[in-house]
């Protein structure tokens, strides 16, 4: 039981550069959510997903883009990378059986945008 | 609005001795409130969460919480720091209201000295 997985854990952007980071969690979970850390800032919400083929906007979508076509994995997608995109990228999961519900993390995307 | 302050970037504790990291919360309706360390280089972890009733919640690692609604505080606490308890902490809140958004603290720096 791998829990939650991120691909790739390091990557280095030009500005303008596209990818797609790939979260797969393997506990058949509902709910899955992408997260940025910046220092000092916590973590904030990018795109969340209350089930497969559903997503919704969070505190900070501009600049991305995300899919949920299979329940196990949650894309997200940078089309035109920022230097304000360098960061740190948190997949996470929940059961989605309610809001009482706690998140399981990823180990982290580190990306940096030049 | 939901908001969460964290007053201390870090925090450092003698081995041994009883440690607090604090956490105050603003949200218009009842709050799910929620404690993860951060070790480094890795994702988040659950600690801990207050949903309702009693007002000390007990989790891993022999981690409490005190919800304290008239401070709408929810400080973590534990009664002798180890110096694996060094970390980064966040706390977090949720309003049922607001649906699936948590709001992240900025975290806190936890070292516990040898």
């Amino acid at each position: 039981n791998a829990g939650v997985t991120q691909t790739p854990k390091f990557r280095v952007l030009k500005t303008g550069q596209s990818m797609t980071l790939l979260c797969a969690q393997d506990m058949n979970h509902e709910y899955m959510y992408w997260y940025r850390q910046d220092p000092g800032m916590g973590l904030r919400l990018i795109h969340y997903s209350v089930g497969e083929g559903t997503t919704a906007k969070g505190e900070v979508p501009d600049g991305y883009n995300v899919s949920r076509l299979k329940k196990q994995n949650f894309l997200l997608g940078l089309e035109s990378a920022a230097p304000s995109q360098t960061s740190v990228y948190f997949c996470a999961s929940s059961p989605g059986t309610g809001l009482d519900d706690e998140q399981y993390f990823g180990p982290g995307t580190r990306l940096t945008v030049t | 609005a939901q908001s969460v302050a964290q007053p201390e970037d870090q925090v450092n504790v003698a081995e041994g001795n009883p440690l607090t990291v604090k956490c105050t919360y603003s949200v218009s309706g009842n709050p799910y409130l929620f404690w993860y360390v951060q070790y480094p280089n890795r994702g988040l972890q659950f600690l801990l969460k207050y949903i309702t009733g009693d007002n000390l919640v007990k989790g891993s690692y022999g981690f409490e919480a005190e919800f304290n609604k008239s401070q709408t505080s929810f400080h973590l606490k534990k009664p002798s720091a180890l110096v694996s308890d060094s970390a980064l902490y966040f706390c977090a809140v949720r309003d049922p209201g607001y649906g699936q958004n948590f709001v992240f603290g900025p975290g806190t720096r936890l070292s516990v000295l040898p």
